[in-house]
């Protein structure tokens, strides 16, 4: 069955720099990756999310990439900010459910 | 807001006990997944449901069940509780049954259980 491998666990940056989640996954049926942020203390929130024909997406400071021949998808944060500070999970769905990634907390410091 | 309720939002209770989790889905959404969360670990799907029926089962335990009702709310059944079972329990739901769409999970805030 599908796995999904996130990494790093704790990713910890300086506020105003970059910040990139890597995921893999290793069935190649999966079609749709999302990207979910968890807050302290809240359920987790679809942030953005892309599908297997296309190889880029971006919503202001946030992109998501995906090379399907590799099979591995990154959430790319620009310019972050004290309110990113989160968990973000990664997640693949090879048919009608999600496979998650064990997430990353991001640290923003000040 | 995500406009999924989940209740209670925090419950204490004893070893061998048994507790009822419920969840009340977005309006129009049909599916019902439950979720349980440790500790700084991550989601661990536990089951869905897609109006009314079981639509699939993930790392769910035998002494756990859950249902959804005619009225598309949800609840989940936790038996003979042990420590380890101590977790926040998320309740999402969604439009559709998977593979359609988007796909997007709108999570509750989850009910935190203390298991002492």
């Amino acid at each position: 069955g599908e796995n999904v491998e996130q990494h790093p666990s704790t990713l910890s940056v300086q506020e105003g720099d970059s910040a990139v989640i890597k995921c893999t996954y290793s069935d190649s049926a999966s079609n749709y990756f999302p990207w979910y942020k968890q807050e302290l203390g809240k359920g987790p929130q679809l942030i953005i999310d892309i599908r297997s024909n296309v190889g880029e997406k971006k919503d202001q400071r946030i992109a998501v990439t995906l090379n399907k021949t590799a099979k591995h998808f990154s959430l790319h944060i620009t310019e972050t900010q004290p309110e990113d500070s989160a968990v973000y999970f990664c997640a693949a769905r090879p048919n009608y459910q999600l496979i998650w990634g064990a997430g990353t907390k991001l640290i923003i410091k000040p | 807001d995500s406009g999924v309720t989940q209740t209670p939002k925090h419950l204490i209770t004893a070893t061998g006990q048994r507790v009822t989790l419920r969840c009340s889905p977005r309006s129009g959404d049909l599916s019902v997944y439950w979720y349980q969360q440790s500790l700084d670990q991550g989601l661990q799907f536990l089951i869905q449901y897609y109006n009314g029926e079981e639509r699939a089962k993930g790392n769910i335990l035998e002494r756990f069940s859950a249902q959804q009702f005619p009225d598309l709310h949800s609840e989940l059944n936790l038996s003979s509780l042990e420590l380890g079972d101590s977790a926040l329990y998320f309740c999402a739901s969604s439009v559709e049954a998977g593979g359609r769409g988007t796909g997007e999970l709108f999570f509750g805030e989850g009910s935190r259980l203390t298991v002492l």
